[in-house]
């Protein structure tokens, strides 16, 4: 059981938004903790999407966005093309543990 | 182009031990705190273990912790990984990754290395 939750699926169609979850603790992203945001094609290593919950690295583009809220934050898809179907992961820091990751979801084009 | 280059895994009996290398490239080596992330297969991101950028801290998963050892090279730009008593549970694909914001507790990892797979068989 991972201490950041995420669902473990989600779908969408091409050129639709699908909005991916991430729900902490007080312990971690309720306590101001930044949230990360990976994406990993399968067969592939993890690619940073997201840091310091809502900035892009260079070269993501801003289809991708993210948002943090109380001990929750979110990643954001708009435009979504096949090319992201992909599993996605946060991550933050855990006051009581150290660097924490979510259990993962998988994003499926249709 | 900032790379991490990984090898090393292979197969290993269960109790055996095996070092993981991770070869870096493209930046200033020393200057960065390096972790370990490993992923089983069909599960998800376990952090392993990670050291700062002069080799004096280090940190290690409880699931780990006395059975590896976590080093740097800072002359030869490459980070190692040294297993011991490995289990069945021990094996993953064993990422390296480079921190994204130096010394901070809530960093980033950007960017990761390829990927070693590590086998123990029982």
């Amino acid at each position: 059981q991972s201490v950041l939750t995420q669902s473990p699926s989600v779908s969408g169609a091409p050129g639709q938004r699908v909005t991916i979850s991430c729900t902490g603790s007080s312990s971690n992203i309720g306590a101001g903790y930044g949230v990360h945001w990976y994406q990993q094609i399968p067969g592939t290593a993890p690619k940073l999407l997201i840091y310091g919950d809502s900035n892009r690295p260079s070269g993501v583009p801003d289809r991708f966005s993210g948002s943090k809220s109380g001990t929750s934050a979110s990643l954001a898809i708009t435009g979504l093309q096949a090319e992201d179907e992909a599993d996605y992961y946060c991550q933050s820091y855990d006051s009581s543990l150290s660097v924490v990751f979510g259990g993962g979801t998988k994003l499926t084009v249709l | 182009e900032v790379q991490l280059v990984e090898s090393g895994g292979g197969l290993v009996q269960s109790g055996g031990s095996l070092r993981l290398s991770c070869a870096a490239s493209g930046f200033t080596f020393s200057s960065y705190g390096m972790h370990w992330v490993r992923q089983a297969p069909g599960k998800g991101l376990e952090y392993v273990s990670a050291i700062n950028s002069n080799g004096g801290s280090t940190y290690y998963a409880k699931s780990v912790k006395g059975r590896f050892t976590i080093s740097r090279d800072n002359s030869k730009n490459t980070l190692y990984l040294q297993m011991g008593s490995l289990r069945v549970a021990d094996m993953a694909v064993y990422y390296c990754a480079r921190e994204g914001a130096a010394g901070q507790l809530d960093t980033w990892f950007d960017p990761w290395g390829q990927g070693s797979l590590v086998t123990v068989s029982s």
